[in-house]
């Protein structure tokens, strides 16, 4: 079946430093990419929404200039988390939707989940 | 490797109908489960997560159960609405997230 492959799946960092997050389609290409984040006992919450080739569309109160989305091909997006903090400190995961590869023309979209990066800033 | 399981893969229930939705997973040991919906088009959004230690937690019209050594949870939905309809993940999370294939929900006015 269709995977979509996160890496790191773990990285530690001193405050102040840049860390990239790569979010791999494998089997298909996702028009869609999504990021999401969850902080330690709450709930995973979407950051924000990236199509291919345009810029990404972010949720209320996730800062654009921090967490820099680029999605420039249809199998891989990035999320940079800039000047990393201590509060960053959470755990990452993106999904990507796409069609998969063969299928028919009246195949519908369908979203597919990476097994997340944590990300520890110290 | 874990599993998780979702059923039914669809439902259609006329409205106002109480209704249940099944999440099964291999592995106990997790941090927490949490219930999602997901509409057409749009990224997860998040219903109720549910810690380790818990056996269920309540939102409105939404409650979810977690009985972890048995690897079951339940949502239970009531009395639903046409705005109910989506579709609804149930994720578990050990040292990575492992989501279900979800349960496509069309409530018919």
């Amino acid at each position: 079946g269709a995977v979509v492959s996160q890496h790191p799946s773990r990285v530690i960092c001193k405050s102040g430093t840049s860390v990239k997050i790569e979010c791999r389609s494998l089997d298909f290409q996702a028009t869609t990419m999504f990021w999401y984040r969850q902080f330690p006992k709450q709930s995973l919450m979407l950051m924000a929404t990236s199509n291919e080739g345009s810029k990404a569309t972010y949720e209320q109160g996730v800062e654009k200039d921090k967490f820099l989305i680029n999605h420039a091909s249809l199998t891989l997006s990035t999320l940079t988390v800039t000047s990393a903090h201590p509060e960053d400190s959470s755990f990452y995961i993106c999904s990507a939707r796409g069609r998969l590869a063969g299928g028919s023309a009246g195949s519908t979209d369908t979203q597919y989940f990476g097994p997340g990066t944590r990300l520890t800033v110290l | 490797k874990q599993e998780v399981t979702q059923i039914p893969a669809a439902l259609s229930v006329p409205e106002g109908e109480n209704l249940v939705l099944n999440c099964s997973f291999t592995d106990s040991a997790i941090y927490n489960l949490q219930w999602f919906r997901q509409d057409p088009g749009k990224g997860l959004t998040s219903l109720l997560l549910i810690q380790s230690s818990q056996r269920e937690q309540t939102s409105g019209r939404l409650n979810a159960s977690l009985d972890k050594s048995s690897g079951r949870s339940t949502l239970y939905i009531a009395a639903s609405q046409p705005g109910d309809s989506a579709t609804y993940l149930c994720a578990v999370r050990g040292n990575q997230f492992y989501f279900g294939t979800g349960t496509s929900l069309t409530v018919i006015p």
